[in-house]
């Protein structure tokens, strides 16, 4: 069945860490995207790629790295310069990334600090 | 600025009541709305989408969402809620020139037996 897997599940990072989170999809879709989810405030863009090898910041970019090489695949780097990395990180995939169609969402990875 | 508010954090409602979740946006052009549901630790699924046209959306799960113009609302329903329905809910838009969602903050949905 087609989705989009992120791994791991957990992750702990150490302070002054880079640590990255997996973000794999085989719906041969074009867009892809990271948010990051605190309670109580809903879902927050980091990034987004609507085309391999390309990539815009979105709301809360600063502490974050992200790379495209492949459609498939999306990674996300929480780096040691953002300080309060302790969040629920979703990665979604859209067909387009600017026809309206909806995005798709994977499980998820929780990273907590050490 | 565009904006998604759901205005309601918590709601409980009891095992075969009626359910409606409210959700207001601020646009300067319709945009695509959507509801998606996030059961604990789990990603967003998504219930139901409104392009244009027909103003009452039918979803999965039995739920169906009304969108309203002169409101601005874009509220989600359902007849008769299952205790499997609690979870959190999410409103979301997007318009036909930007490529991001913009989210609400959710409501959470208590079902009691």
């Amino acid at each position: 069945d087609g989705g989009i897997t992120q791994s791991p599940k957990y992750l702990f990072r150490k302070e002054g860490q880079n640590v990255t989170l997996s973000c794999e999809q085989n719906l041969n879709h074009d867009a892809m995207y990271w948010y990051r989810q605190d309670p109580g405030q809903g879902l927050r863009l980091i990034y987004y790629s609507q085309i391999v090898n390309d990539f815009q910041k979105g709301d809360i970019a600063e502490g974050y790295s992200v790379s495209r090489e492949k459609k498939e695949s999306f990674p996300l780097t929480v780096t040691s310069a953002q300080k309060n990395p302790t969040a629920f990180y979703l990665c979604a995939s859209s067909i387009a990334g600017s026809s309206g169609q909806p995005q798709h969402f994977g499980d998820g990875t929780r990273l907590s600090i050490l | 600025a565009q904006s998604v508010t759901q205005p309601d954090i918590h709601i409980t409602v009891s095992e075969g009541a009626s359910l409606e979740l409210r959700c207001n946006y601020s646009y300067g052009a319709t945009p695509y709305l959507f509801w998606y549901v996030q059961s604990p630790g789990q990603g967003l699924q998504l219930l139901l989408k409104y392009f244009s046209g027909d103003t009452l959306v039918q979803g999965i799960k039995g739920f169906e969402a009304e969108f309203k113009r002169s409101q601005s609302s874009f509220n989600l329903r359902k007849p008769s809620v299952h205790w499997s329905d609690a979870a959190e809910y999410f409103c979301a838009a997007l318009t036909g020139t930007a490529s991001k969602l913009t989210f609400g903050t959710g409501t959470r949905l208590q079902v009691t037996l």
